[in-house]
């Protein structure tokens, strides 16, 4: 019973390196996010995919890109890492049915640039 | 455009008494909503949720309290216990579209002993 498990919880990046945030489900969700947290904020979506080979972007997507090969994998792209990107980042996922529409959110990973 | 809103960023309650979070939205398309709590270094787990059909959802010491025509939730906790001392977050969506939550910024609660 894993269900979404995040890697790394923690990294400190310097500005300009690139790193992939792993996410990976084992519940067969098809739906599947990245947020982002700050300081005194809510969750902002980053990114989306509601299937294998299908992605779209959220409400703060520049600067990140994502990948859906399978169902149970979303990795998090930073390609040229700033400041800005300085958050807790949550993956989650979810399966569309009727009645359940609760996400399974992993434990957060930590990032800070420097 | 913060179209959720949680405009208190912190509540005590004393131990055993209710605690009432209040949450606001300015989308009526917003059919679905949810609660999650979230306890530092741990990602949030989903409460309670309710569907625009109905005013109310209990879940043991959990109910959730829509009112459509003021945009205006709320979750009570009651009798509220030491280990309800979290961050909650209000979260919305449109069930007709692909369901992506849009969260508020989230209520600390502290339940004093």
């Amino acid at each position: 019973n894993a269900g979404v498990t995040q890697t790394p919880k923690f990294r400190i990046l310097k500005i300009g390196q690139s790193m992939t945030l792993q996410c990976t489900q084992d519940m067969n969700h098809n739906y599947m996010y990245w947020y982002r947290q700050d300081p005194g904020m809510g969750l902002k979506l980053i990114y989306y995919s509601v299937g294998a080979g299908i992605t779209d972007k959220g409400e703060v997507p520049n600067g990140y890109n994502v990948s859906r090969s399978t169902t149970e994998d979303f990795p998090l792209r930073l390609e040229l890492a700033a400041p800005s990107q300085t958050s807790v980042y949550f993956c989650a996922s979810s399966l569309r049915t009727s009645g359940n529409l609760g996400y399974t959110f992993g434990s957060g990973t930590r990032l800070t640039v420097v | 455009d913060q179209q959720v809103k949680q405009n208190s960023p912190s509540l005590s309650v004393q131990e055993g008494r209710i605690s009432i979070l209040n949450c606001d939205y300015t989308n009526s398309m917003f059919d679905y909503f949810l609660w999650y709590k979230k306890y530092p270094a741990e990602g949030p787990t989903f409460l309670i949720s309710i569907s625009s059909i109905k005013d109310k959802n209990e879940d043991g010491r959990f109910t959730v309290f829509l009112n459509k025509s003021a945009k205006h939730l709320s979750l009570h906790i009651v009798p509220s216990q030491p280990g309800d001392s979290a961050v909650y977050f209000c979260a919305a969506c449109f069930t007709f579209g692909n369901e992506k939550l849009t969260f508020g910024t989230g209520t600390r609660l502290t339940i004093i002993p």
